[in-house]
């Protein structure tokens, strides 16, 4: 199936660094959504995104939906011990989807903090 | 505390068995959505419904099934189980205002045997 790409794969981190990591796509999208996923649970939701050039908050959390629509960034700052897990992306392409409501998803970004 | 509700949390089982998994959506969501995760892979979306009817597949083996009920709860079927079936298995819901915004239960683990 159709998947968007994601990077980096993995990251590992001094603890008080900056992250960041994005997604791409070759088609636009109107939605752009960050989770995370703590081992063995289910991911979480972070930030969503609806609108070309959106910049969104969410404590040390930011993320961008890209002017050109095909992308999307999520910057975490300060970082900290308990920012470990997985990071994916997932968003919604009416070019995917049409009406349906089915996301696409990246691979996720391994992070790891070493405190 | 997303409001979906998994259960069972584990689930063991010999291989050529069936076996049902349950969700419970947010109170208020109509659609949900039901993943499969392998192993240190990533999130691979099987079915979806809306309000009782099905309304995109994706990657979902014919061994597995699902429905929806009036209630809004869902439940997804596993037959013939193999030892590749053996993953975390997500139940999502969204709706509203904000129906992109899928929210994602606790998780069922299978293990075939």
């Amino acid at each position: 199936g159709q998947q968007l790409n994601q990077s980096p794969q993995s990251m590992f981190i001094q603890e008080g660094e900056d992250v960041s990591m994005n997604c791409t796509s070759s088609s636009i999208f109107n939605t752009w959504l960050w989770y995370k996923q703590d081992p063995g649970e289910g991911p979480v939701l972070l930030i969503a995104l609806y609108k070309a050039g959106e910049l969104t908050s969410n404590g040390r959390l930011t993320a961008q939906f890209g002017i050109t629509r095909k992308d999307s960034f999520l910057n975490i700052s300060a970082s900290i011990p308990s920012d470990v897990g997985i990071y994916f992306c997932a968003g919604h392409s009416r070019s995917y989807a049409g009406n349906n409501r089915k996301l696409i998803w990246g691979l996720g970004t391994s992070l790891a903090v070493n405190p | 505390d997303s409001g979906v509700t998994q259960t069972p949390k584990h689930l063991i089982t010999a291989t050529g068995q069936r076996v049902t998994l349950r969700c419970s959506p947010r109170s208020g969501d109509l659609s949900v959505y039901w993943y499969q995760q392998s192993l240190d892979q990533g999130l691979q979306f099987l079915i979806q419904y809306y309000n009782g009817e099905e309304r995109a597949k994706g990657n979902i083996l014919e061994r597995f099934s699902a429905q929806q009920f009036p209630d809004l709860h869902s439940e997804l079927n596993l037959s013939s189980l193999e030892l590749g079936d053996s993953a975390l298995y997500f139940c999502a819901s969204s709706g509203g205002r904000g129906d992109y915004e899928q929210y994602f239960g606790p998780g069922t683990r299978l293990t075939v045997t």
